[in-house]
């Protein structure tokens, strides 16, 4: 069976700085991995995606995240924080490329000026 | 993007009545289409995935019978919720995948916010 933790339901940093969300999966098989982000009164929307080959993956609004296999992880990262970041973010794992996406709790980041 | 819409956005209902979520999208034809629901600080969890022209496939734990879902066309899911009770209260997400597309291409709606009296 597949999960994901997604460390920390809310986070907070400053206008430019590092944002670093975190996200540990389970998966029997390789796996699928997806962050997604949640605008409010809005749909989720994918911000990027890990499926094979390179490991950094580099998604839209400057955000990219690392599949290391070794610490089952994919961080999501953003090297200066925006306002407009301001938003729910998902982790999800897929395994194996399957239909079934498997969410993580969700992490709120909130941008102070 | 692929738009998703999905109606109503909010809607109260009294214990015991029915209610139908509506789902559309809005510029492809989608043979599977899924259903989530949420619950305040937790994961989206996945409740059945359906696909066009035949039976949904429920998640385990799921009632079939309390969360009917039809996939009538290519273009439109329906999920009623049947003799709603307070438990049922959450928020609804419908999402819907190209047909020709793997898992990342699936494409969200906004929700539907349900409060049941």
């Amino acid at each position: 069976a597949q999960s994901v933790t997604q460390l920390g339901s809310h986070v907070s940093v400053s206008e430019g700085a590092l944002v670093l969300l975190r996200c540990n999966y389970s998966s029997s098989v390789p796996p699928y991995l997806f962050w997604y982000v949640q605008y409010p009164n809005q749909g989720l929307q994918l911000l990027l995606k890990y499926t094979t080959g390179a490991t950094l993956v580099k998604g839209i609004n400057g955000f990219e995240a690392e599949f290391k296999k070794s610490e089952t992880s994919f961080h999501l990262t953003k090297p200066s924080a925006h306002m407009s970041d301001a938003a729910e973010y998902f982790c999800a794992v897929s395994e194996g490329g399957g239909n079934k996406l498997t969410f993580g709790t969700g992490t709120q980041l909130k941008v102070e000026l | 993007g692929a738009v998703v819409s999905q109606h109503p956005s909010r809607v109260i209902c009294k214990s015991g009545t029915s209610v139908k979520i509506e789902c559309r999208s809005l510029d492809f034809q989608a043979t599977t289409m899924f259903w989530y629901r949420q619950f305040p600080k937790q994961s989206l969890m996945l409740m059945a995935t359906s696909n066009e022209g035949s039976k949904a496939t429920y998640e385990q734990g799921v009632e079939k019978d309390k969360f009917l879902i039809n996939h009538a066309s290519l273009t439109l899911s329906t999920l009623t919720v049947t003799s709603a009770h307070p438990e049922d209260s959450s928020f609804y997400i419908c999402s819907e995948r190209k047909t020709s597309g793997g898992p990342d291409t699936q494409y969200f709606g906004p929700g539907t916010r349900l409060t049941v009296l």
